[in-house]
């Protein structure tokens, strides 16, 4: 597709359940990003994807959290044993590849996935 | 480690007046870059405009500009001639040169356009 695009858009789970959310990246970007944004909070980064480098996970708020992606290109971000404060949206943004000299420097943002435990 | 503050939660501006959103960051690095992000009521980010830290000019996209000052890890956002499609979020964000290229992010401030 043409940009980001993730889903479910809206997902309303009860308390203890498992959820996964799917971002499909822009074709051809390297790098995949995870955020969250709570309530009239900032973006908290969660994970970082970049090609096949070990990805820097160190936003995960707990060890509930988790994310893969698979072949380069789809990520999945799975909360386990959801609890009420995970309600947020959570956001995925995808780029080309970052580098020091200026590549990569514009991220594309989904329109987010708004979960709501309850 | 990087952090990015953003000071005012709202800010208000009259249909084609100028307004300025206040963002100040932390960081021992000399090379970086920095960025405005807007997010409308459609959750949509949208980039605004970027900075490359070690650029003395301030960085201009038609009715937005910025005010960079490097020494004063300040980073202000200028919106000229405002527009009620101006209304939305906007986020500070600062950009590593190197090393993990992740994106910290301000609060954020919300903009309101009045007619």
């Amino acid at each position: 597709g043409a940009g980001v695009s993730q889903s479910p858009s809206n997902k309303v789970t009860e308390k203890g359940k498992d959820v996964e959310l799917r971002c499909d990246p822009i074709s051809g970007h390297t790098a995949l990003y995870w955020y969250r944004q709570s309530l009239g909070q900032g973006l908290e980064f969660l994970i970082y994807f970049q090609g096949n480098s070990a990805p820097d996970k160190s936003g995960l708020p707990s060890d509930r959290f988790s994310a893969e992606r698979t072949g380069g290109s789809v990520s999945t971000l799975t909360i386990q044993r959801t609890q009420q404060e995970d309600s947020a949206v959570y956001l995925c943004a995808s780029s080309h590849t970052p580098t020091r000299w200026g590549g990569g420097n514009t991220i594309y943002f989904g329109e987010g996935s708004w979960l709501t435990v309850v | 480690a990087q952090t990015v503050t953003q000071s005012q939660p709202e800010m208000s501006v009259q249909e084609a007046e100028t307004v300025t959103l206040s963002c100040t960051y932390d960081t021992s690095e000399s090379d970086y870059y920095l960025f405005w992000y807007k997010q409308p009521p459609s959750r949509q980010m949208i980039l605004v405009i970027r900075q490359e830290a070690y650029k003395q000019q301030n960085a201009t996209e038609n009715r937005f500009s910025v005010n960079f000052q490097k020494a004063a890890k300040s980073f202000s956002l200028k919106i000229s001639d405002s527009q009620l499609g101006d209304a939305a979020m906007y986020f500070c964000a600062y950009r590593r040169y190197s090393g993990t290229y992740k994106y910290i992010f301000g609060t954020g401030t919300r903009l309101k356009v009045l007619a």
